[in-house]
C-alpha cells in the first residue's frame, strides 16, 4: 500500500483479555515504531524495530506489552491481560533509517477501549 | 531527559488571522526539531523540520525557527485557512546521545487548532 496500514482501526475489549494490534509499514522502510496516544497526552514512545530486531524496548509500560516483527515488515503489538489504563490510540510509524532526521510516516492508529 | 512543552489548546481563530503555537524544548544534545500535523481522520504527517540552530523550517505557509538561545521552535502562519484546522505536535530528536534510537521522537501534547470561516 501507499502508506502505513494499521488494523483494526477500533478495538473494544473486556478487561483481562489479550489483544493484538497489527502494523503494515511502507514497503522498504526498515525502521518501525510503536507509539501510544492517550487522551490529553502527547505521544508516548513504546518500542522501535530496525529490521526484525528491537534495539529499544524502553518505552513498553509493563511486561504485559510485547511486540514482534517478522520478515522485516509486518509488526504485531500484543497486550496481555488488558487493563482500563491501556485504553488509548496505538500508532505505528515507519521510516528509512537515515539517521534521526528521517521523517516518520504514521498510520491512522488503532483505538483501543478496555471496558 | 529530553522533553517538549507546547502551548495548550484549543486555539480558535477566524480565517486569515495570524497563528502562533509556542513550543519549547529540553535536550541534552543537539536536537533536530519538528512540527507534525494530524488532520481530522488522518495519520500524523511531517509539516516541517529544522536540524540546527537558526534554521527555519517552512511548508504550506507555516514557519518555525530553531532558537537555541531560547530553546524554542514556535510555529507561525500569517494567514490561516479553514483547511488548517488540525492538531499540531511539536517534536524533537536528539542527535548527541549515541545510544538513542534513530528517529525516536519526543512529542509535545499537541495543540488543537480550529479555524472558522
Amino acid at each position: 500500500g501507499a502508506g502505513v496500514s494499521q488494523s483494526p482501526s477500533n478495538k473494544v475489549t473486556e478487561k483481562g483479555k489479550d489483544v493484538e494490534l497489527r502494523c503494515d509499514p511502507i514497503s522498504g522502510h526498515t525502521a518501525l515504531y510503536w507509539y501510544r496516544q492517550s487522551l490529553g497526552q502527547g505521544l508516548e514512545f513504546l518500542i522501535y524495530f530496525q529490521g526484525n530486531s528491537a534495539p529499544d524496548k524502553s518505552g513498553l509500560p509493563s511486561d504485559r506489552f510485547s511486540a514482534e516483527r517478522t520478515g522485516g515488515s509486518v509488526s504485531t503489538l500484543t497486550i496481555q491481560r488488558t487493563q482500563q489504563e491501556d485504553s488509548a490510540v496505538y500508532l505505528c510509524a515507519s521510516s528509512f533509517p537515515t539517521g534521526n532526521m528521517a521523517p516518520l510516516h504514521f498510520g491512522n492508529g488503532t483505538r483501543l477501549t478496555v471496558t | 531527559g529530553d522533553s517538549v512543552t507546547q502551548m495548550e489548546g484549543p486555539v480558535t481563530l477566524s480565517e486569515e488571522a495570524f497563528l502562533t503555537i509556542n513550543c519549547t524544548y529540553t535536550a541534552t544534545g543537539y536536537p533536530s526539531l519538528f512540527w507534525y500535523v494530524q488532520y481530522p481522520g488522518e495519520g500524523l504527517q511531517l509539516l516541517l523540520k529544522a536540524t540546527k540552530a537558526d534554521d527555519k523550517g517552512s511548508n504550506k505557509g507555516f514557519e518555525a525557527t530553531y532558537r537555541k538561545e531560547t530553546t524554542s521552535f514556535h510555529l507561525e502562519k500569517g494567514s490561516v485557512q479553514v483547511s488548517d484546522s488540525a492538531v499540531y505536535f511539536c517534536a524533537l530528536s536528539d542527535k548527541l546521545n549515541r545510544g538513542s534510537t534513530l528517529g525516536r521522537l519526543y512529542f509535545g501534547r499537541g495543540t488543537q487548532l480550529t479555524v472558522w470561516p
